[in-house]
């Protein structure tokens, strides 16, 4: 079955720790994105790719980084910088713009840091 | 600034009754509307897409109204059941033009 993988499904950190959270899609989508979501706070967009090798900065950049070299990977590293970073992150993919049709999530990352 | 409102308390609705979900929306031009559902510890998923020129749009038990001039779309399930209780988001594009905003959800609980 197409779908979204991603991995692990929690994550804990010591600060002042990189981690890296995998999404791996399988739907041959163009376009991936990151959120983060805090308890009762909406979906806040932290990067998107639109091609492979292209990415842009979302609301919420600061403190980490992306990578887009193949299509069907997106991985999210959370670096120290990040000052907040325990939340629920939801890797998502669309055909292309989501201008036409929807976004697929995956079932997200739980990231608790200690 | 952009802003996607939804109402932030919960909805308690009896198994049976239509249960209306409300999204407004400041600072938008939107060409279309979307909405989604998130079940606890889950991602969301995509339930419906309506566009501007659509005033009203159906699926199975759902129902999304869409009005332009009133910056607002109203979620309405019919026939609603306890599998229906979960959190339901609606989302607009964002002015990048390449992804969505999200509103922060209305939580719906239906009891038998």
């Amino acid at each position: 079955d197409g779908g979204i993988t991603q991995s692990p499904k929690y994550l804990f950190r010591k600060e002042g720790q990189n981690v890296t959270l995998s999404c791996e899609q399988n739907l041959n989508h163009d376009a991936m994105y990151w959120y983060r979501q805090d308890p009762g706070q909406g979906l806040r967009l932290i990067y998107y790719s639109q091609i492979v090798n292209d990415f842009q900065k979302g609301d919420i950049a600061e403190g980490y980084s992306v990578s887009r070299e193949k299509k069907e990977s997106f991985p999210l590293t959370v670096t120290s910088a990040q000052k907040n970073p325990t939340a629920f992150y939801l890797c998502a993919s669309s055909i292309g713009t989501p201008n036409t049709g929807e976004l697929f999530f995956g079932e997200g990352s739980r990231l608790t840091v200690l | 600034s952009q802003k996607i409102e939804q109402n932030s308390e919960a909805l308690n609705i009896q198994e049976g009754k239509t249960a209306t979900l409300t999204c407004n929306y400041t600072n938008y031009s939107p060409a279309y509307l979307q909405w989604y559902r998130q079940d606890p510890g889950r991602g969301p998923v995509f339930l419906l897409l309506i566009r501007e020129n659509e005033k009203e749009k159906r699926k199975e038990r759902l129902k999304v109204t869409f009005d332009t001039t009133l910056k607002q779309s109203l979620f309405h399930i019919t026939a609603s059941q306890p599998a229906d209780s979960a959190t339901y988001l609606c989302a607009l594009l964002s002015n990048s033009g390449y992804a969505l905003n999200f509103g922060k959800g209305t939580s719906l609980l239906v009891t038998p």
